[in-house]
């Protein structure tokens, strides 16, 4: 199975801050990779697939790099909306498998 | 507008059994694979299982930590997912969401359920 690591496992940031979380897979996944954004009680929402493309509706603040086995998430300006946890997701191959979850919180 | 609805969570005792539900509406259901999605109390998303769309045959996958005791099928006519879940035991305890395979790149979720909660206990 591949293995997801994601750092750090939370971040303290103000709004208006740049933001970067990594994601790194323990074999290479070439770009099959997602990041996801979840607030306390909701369902995750996709922010990008295929490492680097910007699913329909999400702010362009967002965006995502990387292939092989290191991949970021970044958000440019931090908004009061972005407080939440965001994780990656490998889809290379099943069974599909999650990073470990970065929260974003109020500094 | 895309809806997926979950039902047939609740408490059930080690080792019972339960059927979770999936009713879609919104889009051609029959044509996009389907997973289900978990998350236990306060802990991080786990992939659990999915079945491929129409014109792949049905074809299933599953977390090992399932394989043999869950069950993935979809009713293709009635716009629904199930998962059979038996030999439940404390661990599966979570909620389970329902997601739909990305429109155009397979793998990834662009919609979920609101999530149904199954509690494993005695």
């Amino acid at each position: 199975d591949i293995q997801m690591t994601q750092s750090p496992s939370s971040v303290s940031a103000s709004v208006g801050d740049r933001v970067t979380i990594t994601c790194r897979a323990s074999q290479g996944i070439s770009s099959w990779l997602a990041w996801y954004q979840q607030k306390p009680g909701k369902a995750p929402n996709l922010l990008i697939y295929a490492a680097s493309n910007l699913h329909s509706g999400v702010p362009s603040r967002f965006s995502g790099s990387g292939s092989g086995t290191d991949f970021t998430l970044t958000i440019s300006s931090l908004q009061p909306e972005d407080f939440a946890t965001y994780y990656c997701q490998q889809a290379t191959s099943f069974p599909l498998t999650f990073g470990g979850g970065t929260k974003v919180e109020i500094k | 507008e895309v809806q997926l609805l979950e039902s047939g969570g609740g408490l059930v005792q080690p080792g019972g059994s339960l059927r979770l539900s999936c009713a879609a509406s919104g889009f051609t259901f029959s044509i996009y694979a389907m997973s289900w999605v978990r998350q236990a109390p306060g802990k991080g998303l786990e992939w659990v299982s999915a079945i491929s769309g129409s014109g792949s045959g049905d074809r299933t996958y599953y977390a090992d930590s399932v394989k043999g005791r869950f069950t993935i099928s979809r009713d293709n006519f009635k716009n629904t997912l199930y998962l059979q879940m038996n030999n439940l035991r404390a661990e599966d305890t979570a909620v389970y969401y329902c997601a739909k395979d990305h429109e155009v790149a397979g793998n990834y979720f662009d919609y979920w359920g609101q999530g149904i909660l199954v509690t494993v206990s005695s």
